[in-house]
């Protein structure tokens, strides 16, 4: 079956760091540009990062320079390492998988992350 | 404030026709990038309904139809139907400074 599946939210402080893994399977994520997405609580979507299967990254500003995405070949894993989160930060995150049309054709249930004292 | 403007909601008796619009500008919808739509139900993903303006994946009922014209898209939904009822977001990309991938902020549909 071909889906993603994503892991590692929680609650976490200010100023603190978590890592989002995004399983995929029934398709190889090193073949595809793969990106995350996240939707504040009651809010709407917001496109965070992307991977090109060449490699390359993007980022949104409001993430840029805080957060890196990447990519375990081996594991077929995307990842979302985050720091020095926001309460900003507060939403559940889709990995979602691109396609060459500039759309998201499958996406995962997401998990949520909570930053908070 | 969304690079990509929608209604916030929108509402239709079943069996009828609604249209949502999305509204860009020079460097997104009308720069040419396609527009795509997808339906969130409540408490579930974004599922992809239409792509490249006005195609739908395998699954979808031919009761979407999307189009899009200048800087403008549309997604309509006829014979609606109660299961209909969620939040609907059009998609592109935007070439300006801050852009990359753009959402709508979300139109929800309350099938009455």
């Amino acid at each position: 079956e071909v889906q993603l599946v994503e892991t590692g939210g929680g609650l976490i402080q200010p100023g603190g760091s978590l890592r989002l893994s995004c399983a995929a399977s029934g398709f190889t994520v090193s073949s595809n540009y793969m990106s995350w997405v996240r939707q504040a609580p009651g809010k709407g979507l917001e496109w965070v990062s992307i991977i090109y299967s060449g490699g390359s990254t993007y980022y949104a500003d409001s993430v840029k320079g805080r957060f890196t995405i990447s990519r375990d070949n081996s594991k077929n894993t995307l990842y979302l390492q985050m720091n020095s989160l926001r309460a900003e930060d507060t939403a559940v995150y889709y990995c979602a998988r691109g396609r060459q049309g500039g759309y998201f054709d499958l996406w995962g249930r997401g998990t949520l992350v909570t930053v908070s004292s | 404030q969304s690079v990509l403007t929608q209604p916030p909601s929108v509402s239709g008796a079943p069996g009828q026709r609604v249209t949502i619009s999305c509204t860009g500008s020079s460097s997104n919808i009308g720069a040419a990038y396609d527009v795509h739509w997808y339906q969130q139900l409540p408490g579930t993903a974004p599922k992809l309904l239409i792509y490249g303006n006005s195609n739908r994946p395998s699954g979808v009922p031919d009761r979407f139809s999307g189009s899009k014209s200048g800087t403008s898209a549309s997604l309509a939904i006829t014979g609606l139907q109660a299961e209909d009822e969620a939040d609907y977001y059009c998609q592109s990309y935007d070439s300006s400074l801050s852009g990359f991938w753009v959402f709508g902020g979300g139109t929800k549909l309350t099938v009455l």
